[in-house]
């Protein structure tokens, strides 16, 4: 267990269903990350929130759209999804802005996401 | 531009072999940090290291050490005597901030898939 927590840890979707991928830590980090991975390509910064405010969105299309409730939770609530977006979608968190980084992430064990 | 090449794509040794995975980046902050992470087929990245800028020591960590020399930026990590659990994906990252008033965040590698066979 990493203290960050990804659910589900599977998810299978039709391209028109709706459904949503949750993280949450209890590091007392205030930063959280979306990173989505695919095979053969590098990884992929997709949102960054600090303190609950989104302060990145790395031209992420609209079907992906995050949600940050509070420091310690995060979704990420996908609809109308294309086959292209199967990949990994891992969650990290960090100590806050700015600097938080420098100390390294921690990360979740990813949801391995399948659109059919 | 800030970047970080991870040129081996991926490395196969026999177990007991020892593996250097190179890591060589580009900065223009004279403050910086660099990571290692390791991703196992489970999926989670794992942190392994971190090392800031004015730090070149070298470090070790039982079977694991890192190489830093500033003068080639790069940040090279050794597996001496390889054992079959250290197969996964390992990940060099350095820490940037894109913008004077942005956020830091990690700039990564691409990866090294490294396949140690039994």
């Amino acid at each position: 267990e990493t203290g960050v927590t990804q659910t589900p840890r599977h998810l299978v979707m039709g391209m028109t269903n709706k459904k949503s991928l949750k993280c949450e830590q209890h590091l007392g980090h205030n930063a959280m990350y979306w990173y989505k991975q695919s095979a053969k390509k590098p990884l992929e910064l997709m949102f960054v929130y600090n303190f609950k405010e989104q302060t990145e969105n790395n031209s992420v299309p609209s079907r992906f759209s995050p949600e940050c409730p509070n420091s310690s939770h995060l979704f990420l609530h996908l609809h109308t999804l294309q086959p292209e977006d199967s990949a990994l979608y891992l969650c990290a968190s960090s100590l806050g802005a700015p600097q938080g980084a420098n100390y390294g992430y921690t990360f979740g064990s990813g949801t391995r996401l399948t659109v059919v | 531009a800030q970047k970080v090449t991870q040129a081996q794509t991926e490395i196969s040794v026999v177990e007991k072999e020892d593996v250097t995975l190179d890591c060589v980046y580009e900065t223009r902050d004279t403050t910086y940090y660099l990571f290692w992470y390791k991703q196992p087929p489970s999926g989670e990245l794992v942190f392994l290291i971190r090392r800031n800028s004015f730090d070149e020591q070298n470090e070790i960590s039982g079977r694991y050490s890192w190489n830093f020399q500033k003068s080639t930026s790069s940040f090279n990590f050794t597996i001496t005597a390889s054992q079959v659990v250290d197969s996964a994906v390992y990940f060099c990252a350095l820490s940037e901030a894109k913008r004077m008033d942005s956020n830091y965040q990690l700039i990564w590698g691409a990866g090294t898939k490294l396949i140690i066979k039994p």
